[in-house]
Parts: structure tokens; C-alpha cells; sequence
């Protein structure tokens, strides 16, 4: 079964760090572009990060650039968002979701369940 | 406020047929795919559309997509109870350099 799996969310300071990971497997995760999508209580979608399949290339939300870093190593099929200096705002479920394998398209057709970070005092 | 304009809401009774608009710019909807989504409450989105007007296997024919110049429209036709959900479009956006969603809208399935 194709499947991903979301873990390291929790309760975090403003100013602190978490790291997410997301599992993959039922596919081969190497060929796959990533992505990390968010979704604050009561709120939209709103893209976090994208990543190659090879990891060369990345791009970030300008609402995280500089904060947050993205990873992955497809020896262990997982994906990786490592969370710096975090705020109120990034309080949200953080979804990781595949591309789809259609060029020049972003959709995501495969997504994880979600794993929540609050970011409170 | 999104990139990408959709009505918060929409309602139309069962077995009826409704449309959802999504508009955007020359830099995203017009030049790049549009891709919709499902999300039923408290899970995670589902991709209903993909390259502007394909389904993905799996997903119901009742769904289709299309894309005129900068604008995308979602039409879902033989109306369900089940089809009660909140429905986003997505495109990527070529001067932002980054993807880009809709606000989100609302379906109520009268």
C-alpha cells in the first residue's frame, strides 16, 4: 500500500525548533518530488516547501524562507522539514503529500495523515 | 488573502449540478497546470483534478475541471450528501516561485 507517514509534531516555545518526518512507502520514494503542505486551525491549504527528487532542487513559502529547511534521504524514504525559530502562526497540521509524475504539474496525490505543531507559550 | 480566488461558499440540493471558479493570473492558472482538491472534515486533501481537466483513477466521473485564460472552474454534477466538503485549486505560480492555493470553498449539499 502506498502510503506516508507523519511524525515530530507537538506543543513548542516561540523561538524553539522541531523537526517532521515523514515516511514513505508501497513506492519508490527516489523518484518522487515532495512536498510539505499546511493548514492552520480553521484555515486553508498554504504550501510550505518542494523538493527534487534528487534534492537539488528546493523552494520555500516566503512565510518560512530562512526558518525552516527541507530534506530527504531516499535511502531511508524519508522526508524531513526541520522547523527553526517558530511563531505563533506556524501553528498548523503539516502534511507531507507526493507529485504526481505529470510533467510541469504540482499536483499531490498522495498525502499523509498530518501531524500537529503548536507553537505556544 | 490567497493567490487564487475562490467563493468562500456554495449550495445546491442532491442530484443537482454546481461549479466552483478559481481565478488567478497570467503567472499561475494562465500559464502553469491547475490542479483541485478535496478535503472532507478532519482529513486529508484528495487530488480530484490534475492538468486542469484529468481524474485522477479512482476519482468519480461526476467530477470534471476546466481552465480559460486565467480562470479554472470545478463542476461536480449528480450531487451527494458524501460530496459535502471544502474544495481548494492550486497552481504554481511562475513570479512567486511557489505554489500557490485558492482561500478554500465551502460545498453544502441542501
Amino acid at each position: 500500500e502506498v502510503q506516508l507517514v507523519e511524525s515530530g509534531g507537538g506543543l513548542v516555545q516561540p523561538g524553539g525548533s522541531l523537526r517532521l518526518s515523514c515516511a514513505a512507502s508501497g513506492f519508490t520514494f527516489s523518484s518522487y518530488e515532495m512536498n510539505w503542505v499546511r493548514q492552520a486551525p480553521g484555515k486553508g491549504l498554504e504550501w510550505v516547501s518542494y523538493i527534487s527528487s534528487s534534492g537539488s532542487t528546493i523552494y520555500y513559502a516566503d512565510s518560512v524562507k530562512g526558518r525552516f529547511t527541507i530534506s530527504r534521504d531516499n535511502a531511508k524514504n524519508s522526508l524531513y522539514l526541520q522547523m527553526n525559530s517558530l511563531r505563533a502562526e506556524d501553528t498548523a497540521v503539516y502534511y507531507c503529500a507526493r507529485m504526481i509524475t505529470i510533467a510541469a504539474d504540482y499536483g499531490m496525490d498522495v498525502w499523509g495523515q498530518g501531524t500537529t505543531v503548536t507553537v505556544s507559550s | 488573502q490567497s493567490v487564487l480566488t475562490q467563493p468562500p461558499s456554495v449550495s445546491e440540493a442532491p442530484r443537482q449540478r454546481v461549479t466552483i471558479s478559481c481565478s488567478g493570473s497570467s503567472s499561475n492558472i494562465g500559464n502553469n497546470a491547475v490542479n483541485w482538491y478535496q478535503q472532507l472534515p478532519g482529513k486529508a486533501p484528495k487530488l480530484l483534478i490534475y492538468y486542469d481537466d484529468l481524474l485522477p483513477s479512482g476519482v468519480s466521473d461526476r467530477f470534471s475541471g476546466s481552465k480559460s485564460g486565467t480562470s479554472a472552474s470545478l463542476a461536480i454534477s449528480g450531487l451527494q450528501s458524501e460530496d459535502e466538503a471544502d474544495y481548494y485549486c492550486a497552481a504554481w505560480d511562475d513570479s512567486l516561485n511557489a505554489l500557490v492555493f485558492g482561500g478554500g470553498t465551502k460545498l453544502t449539499v441542501l
